[in-house]
C-alpha cells in the first residue's frame, strides 16, 4: 500500500517569513495529493490540491509542487501570518475510489 | 459550499453505554463517506468506508460490531461505539466525498470528541 512520509514534525518561523513542508509517497499510482489544515479541537480542513498532471498550483500566499518521479510534493506558505499555525497534513491517493494516506503531520507555528 | 457537519461536538458517556455520531453532508451528496479517529499529537487513522446503500467496508483491526456504521442516505452516515470503554475515547472525525465534483477529495467534518469514564 500506499506509504507517505512527511517532514518535518514541527516548524517555527517568524511572523513574514516563508514555510515549506515536504513529504514523499511510495506508490507510484497515487495521481492526487491535498493538504489539510488542522487547528486545534477542529477537523481537517483542505486548503489547496495537486493532481499529477500539474508540477505547480498557487492559490494567494499558498503554493503546492509535485516532482512525480522522484515522489516529492511539498506545501509554500509564504508572508506567513500567526492565524497559519496549524497542524498541516499532507496525503496522497491513487484515485477512483481508493483510500487517502495521510502523512504524520507537521505542526506550524508562526511567531509574531 | 462542501460543508460536513458532525453530531454530537463532544459527548462523555459511562463505560458500558453506547454512543451515536452523526456525520451529514449539508450541501452535496456523499456516496462516500469515511469514518476516522486520531489520538492526541497524531495523524489520522481510517476505520472504515462507508458506501450509501451498502455495508461499510472495515479497516485491519478495527472490530466492526463495535463500531457500527450505517449510510442509509446520500446525506447521512451514522457511527455507533457499541459497549464504549475507556479506551474508546479519542477524537473521531467523518469525511465525505461530493461525487459531483470529483472522486479523490474529501471534505471534512469538525470532529467528534468522546471521552468514555
Amino acid at each position: 500500500g500506499e506509504n507517505v512520509e512527511q517532514h518535518p514534525s514541527t516548524l517555527s518561523v517568524q511572523e513574514g517569513d516563508s514555510a515549506v513542508i515536504k513529504c514523499t509517497y511510495s506508490d507510484s499510482a497515487s495521481n492526487y495529493f491535498p493538504w489539510y489544515k488542522q487547528e486545534l479541537g477542529k477537523g481537517p480542513q483542505l486548503i489547496i490540491d495537486i493532481r499529477s498532471n500539474v508540477g505547480e498550483k498557487k492559490d494567494q500566499r499558498i503554493a503546492v509542487t509535485l516532482n512525480k518521479t522522484a515522489k516529492h510534493f511539498s506545501l509554500h506558505i509564504t508572508e506567513t501570518q500567526p492565524e497559519d499555525s496549524a497542524v498541516y497534513f499532507c496525503a496522497a491517493t491513487p484515485g477512483g475510489y481508493q483510500k487517502v494516506t495521510f502523512g504524520i503531520g507537521t505542526k506550524l507555528q508562526v511567531i509574531p | 459550499g462542501a460543508v460536513v457537519s458532525q453530531h454530537p461536538s463532544r459527548v462523555i458517556c459511562k463505560s458500558g453505554t453506547s454512543v451515536k455520531i452523526e456525520c451529514r453532508s449539508l450541501d452535496f451528496q456523499a456516496t462516500t463517506m469515511f469514518w476516522y479517529r486520531q489520538f492526541p499529537k497524531q495523524s489520522l487513522m481510517l476505520m472504515a468506508t462507508s458506501n450509501e446503500g451498502s455495508k461499510a467496508t472495515y479497516e485491519q483491526g478495527v472490530e466492526k460490531d463495535k463500531f457500527l456504521i450505517n449510510h442509509a442516505s446520500l446525506t447521512l452516515s451514522t457511527l455507533t461505539v457499541t459497549s464504549a470503554h475507556p479506551e474508546d475515547s479519542s477524537f473521531y472525525i467523518c469525511s465525505a466525498r461530493d461525487r459531483e465534483r470529483g472522486q479523490e477529495t474529501q471534505y471534512f467534518g469538525p470532529g467528534t470528541r468522546l471521552l468514555v469514564l
